[in-house]
């Protein structure tokens, strides 16, 4: 299947800092890309998605300008968390539509653990 | 929207055959998918359902009724290994196939 890669698994940054994380499509163009965070045992949230060249779509109570997300190419999405807090610490997974996959299937990267102290 | 229920935990017995059930109501309906997360990791995919009916893959199989807005994953001879969240999503026609991800169901088997 395809493969999806998110860069770096983990990070620690201190509050007030602002984090980058990378989403690549590896083998395969993707014009959509989603975003979700997950808290500890709970499910996954969608956040925004994001479609290359253009702005990306927030869900409702996501604060756009403090989850930065650019989908500059086909291959390549990051979010951009500014002014980290605490309560931003989570597991944020991004995933890739692959539009020639058939079943449209969203393939996930590998998550991105985040700690903010 | 959407509203996605499955049960937030279940256990069973290495060896046994667990059923993990999922209810769905959405206005948009096309396709019905179930991934596996094991601990601190990504969700990988398991099956998807688009029609009525039976999907059988090795020790995992998926049944879908749209009528009824049910869907459930079946996992025979249990592994160890299984023990994982398994995650029942709906993806949405109506709002540019988006999927929308149920709570989860903590499995854990027991030797």
């Amino acid at each position: 299947g395809a493969v999806v890669s998110q860069h770096p698994s983990r990070v620690i940054c201190k509050s007030g800092t602002s984090v980058k994380i990378e989403c690549r499509s590896l083998d395969f163009q993707a014009t959509t890309m989603f975003w979700y965070r997950q808290f500890p045992k709970q499910s996954l949230m969608l956040m925004a998605t994001s479609n290359e060249g253009s702005k990306a779509t927030y869900e409702q109570g996501v604060e756009k300008d403090k989850f930065l997300i650019n989908h500059a190419s086909l291959t390549l999405s990051t979010l951009t968390v500014t002014s980290a807090h605490p309560e931003d610490s989570s597991f944020y997974i991004c995933s890739a539509r692959d539009p020639a996959g058939g079943r449209y299937e969203q393939y996930f990267g590998p998550g991105t653990r985040l700690t903010v102290t | 929207g959407q509203n996605i229920d499955q049960p937030t935990e279940m256990t069973a017995t290495e060896g046994a055959i667990v059923q993990i059930n999922c209810t769905y109501q959405t206005s948009g309906f096309n396709g019905l998918f179930w991934y596996q997360q094991h601990a601190g990791e990504a969700p990988t995919f398991l099956s998807y359902n688009v029609l009525d009916g039976l999907e059988e893959k090795g020790r995992f199989s998926s049944f879908l009724s749209r009528s009824k807005g049910y869907s459930y994953l079946l996992l025979k001879e249990l592994q160890m290994k299984d023990s994982a969240s398994y995650l029942c999503a709906v993806r949405d026609g109506n709002a540019g196939n988006m999927l929308t991800f149920g709570g989860g169901t903590r499995l854990m088997v027991k030797p």
